[in-house]
């Protein structure tokens, strides 16, 4: 079982572009949540999600920012026109049970760091 | 919010001694949670206690939950070197089961 799988680990964009970051759950597990994190700060959520269903999107932005989880495939989060203020650490958790009720809490991938440029 | 308030923000200690990390949260929950973090890697759950729990062991890990006061303390005995990381309570939010976590609390163990 290799875990939670997010991909790039490091991306550049120049502002303007888009960033498109990739995160494929453990094996078993439906439930995705992706959380940003600024250097020296706490993990802030931003959406949760469950295959083909946003649950609980209230820590996205407005605008520019997406997210999905098809039936087939990794979730993705998307990020449109790029702005330096989202350099950061993007984190991807999935878990088997909602994070409320669950028994082992998530499992966390690696990150994917943004910069951009 | 019913974010998770860690302290203190920072705790420098000498190897073999214990460490002890603070959390309170402002709502009720389902469980409370504790998760590790090495230097730009991803979290690491150690530690789950329900709401009825007040107190749970795993290894060197021990962690208290204390309903009445909205606080969960996490002490690590024994400390080690290799226990350097930041550390972070996470609570239940709302009604769809994501966990919101607090700033953390870095800890270094020096040799």
């Amino acid at each position: 079982n290799a875990g939670v799988m997010q991909n790039p680990r490091h991306l550049v964009r120049r502002r303007g572009q888009e960033a498109r970051l990739r995160c494929s759950p453990m094996k078993g597990h439906s439930h995705v949540y992706w959380y940003r994190q600024l250097p020296e700060e706490g993990l802030k959520f931003m959406v949760y999600l469950q295959k083909e269903n946003i649950i609980d999107e209230s820590g996205m932005p407005k605008e520019r920012f997406s997210a999905e989880f098809p039936k087939e495939g990794p979730s993705i989060l998307r990020i449109q026109q790029v702005v330096r203020g989202d350099s950061a650490a993007y984190f991807c958790a999935s878990s088997r049970e909602p994070g409320l009720y669950s028994n082992y809490g998530y499992t966390f991938g690696s990150g994917t760091r943004l910069t951009v440029v | 919010s019913q974010q998770g308030e860690e302290d203190p923000q920072a705790l420098s200690i000498q190897e073999g001694e214990n460490a002890t990390m603070n959390c309170s949260y402002k709502t009720s929950i389902n469980n409370l949670q504790w998760y590790r973090q090495n230097s730009g890697r991803g979290l690491v759950h150690l530690i789950l206690i329900r709401s009825n729990e007040r107190e749970k062991h795993s290894g060197r890990l021990r962690v208290t939950l204390d309903t009445s006061k909205k606080s969960s303390s996490l002490l690590i005995t024994a400390s080690r070197a290799a226990d350097t990381a930041s550390y972070f309570c996470a609570v239940g939010s709302g009604n769809t089961g994501k966990l919101i976590f607090g700033q953390g609390t870095t800890l270094q163990v020096k040799p």
